[in-house]
């Protein structure tokens, strides 16, 4: 049983394209999340639901939209994809903690995309 | 803003011996929480340890533990017993998994 899923692992697209990438977790988790990790490893946050409410929103171009659901689902639609598009969009979920922390991180195993 | 630093882009450690990879960040708050991620080749995303700032004990799990050091900000991983599928990318992380560091590559030589 897989926690934390996101479709699809592979994704190459031309520029100008609009592509979604999708996520899903089992674990009755609050709070969602969305990284991208460049060509040199660096993960960095894009964004965080909680209970299906935008709490994190990091400096990402607007072609950038997340949209949630439900607390289960986090999917992530990218417009007009460019070339500096291409890294690795890794999902995650944590329960949320007393006091607002976050517990773990469960991740998903990652879209590669790939703009051409 | 808070910040994370790993200042070992990559270390190498021989099979069997113990490797410590070093991570320090920067923060005013007082309680938090501290992470060490593992991204083998797989790209799989796996938690290796974490440590509650309150907690005055060192966390540890099986062979993984952590040096942490509150007043200076240090947050260290140290490998016991290296072993060859210990090979990967590892990242601290601060604070509700906001705050990644760059990352250390570690390469287990048998």
């Amino acid at each position: 049983d897989t926690a934390v899923s996101q479709t699809p692992k592979y994704l190459v697209t031309q520029m100008g394209n609009d592509k979604s990438i999708k996520c899903e977790q089992n674990l009755g988790h609050d709070t969602m999340y969305w990284y991208k990790q460049d060509s040199k490893k660096f993960l960095k946050i894009m964004f965080s639901y909680n209970n299906k409410e935008l709490i994190i929103n990091e400096t990402v171009p607007n072609r950038f939209s997340p949209k949630s659901p439900d607390k289960a689902h986090l999917n992530l639609h990218i417009n007009s994809l460019e070339l500096g598009d291409s890294a690795v969009y890794f999902c995650a979920s944590s329960r949320r903690l007393q006091g607002g922390t976050n517990e773990k991180l469960f991740f998903g195993s990652g879209t590669q995309l790939s703009v051409l | 803003a808070q910040t994370v630093t790993q200042s070992q882009p990559e270390m190498s450690v021989q099979e069997a011996e113990t490797v410590t990879l070093s991570c320090t960040y920067d923060t005013s708050e007082s309680d938090y929480y501290l992470f060490w991620y593992k991204q083998p080749p797989s790209r799989q995303m796996i938690l290796v340890i974490r440590q509650e700032a309150y907690k005055q004990q060192n966390a540890t799990e099986n062979r993984f533990s952590v040096n942490f050091q509150k007043a200076a900000k240090s947050f260290s991983l140290k490998i016991s017993d290296s072993q060859l599928g210990d090979a990967a990318m590892y990242f601290c992380a601060y604070e509700g998994n906001l705050i990644f560091g760059k990352g250390t590559k570690l390469s287990v030589k048998p």
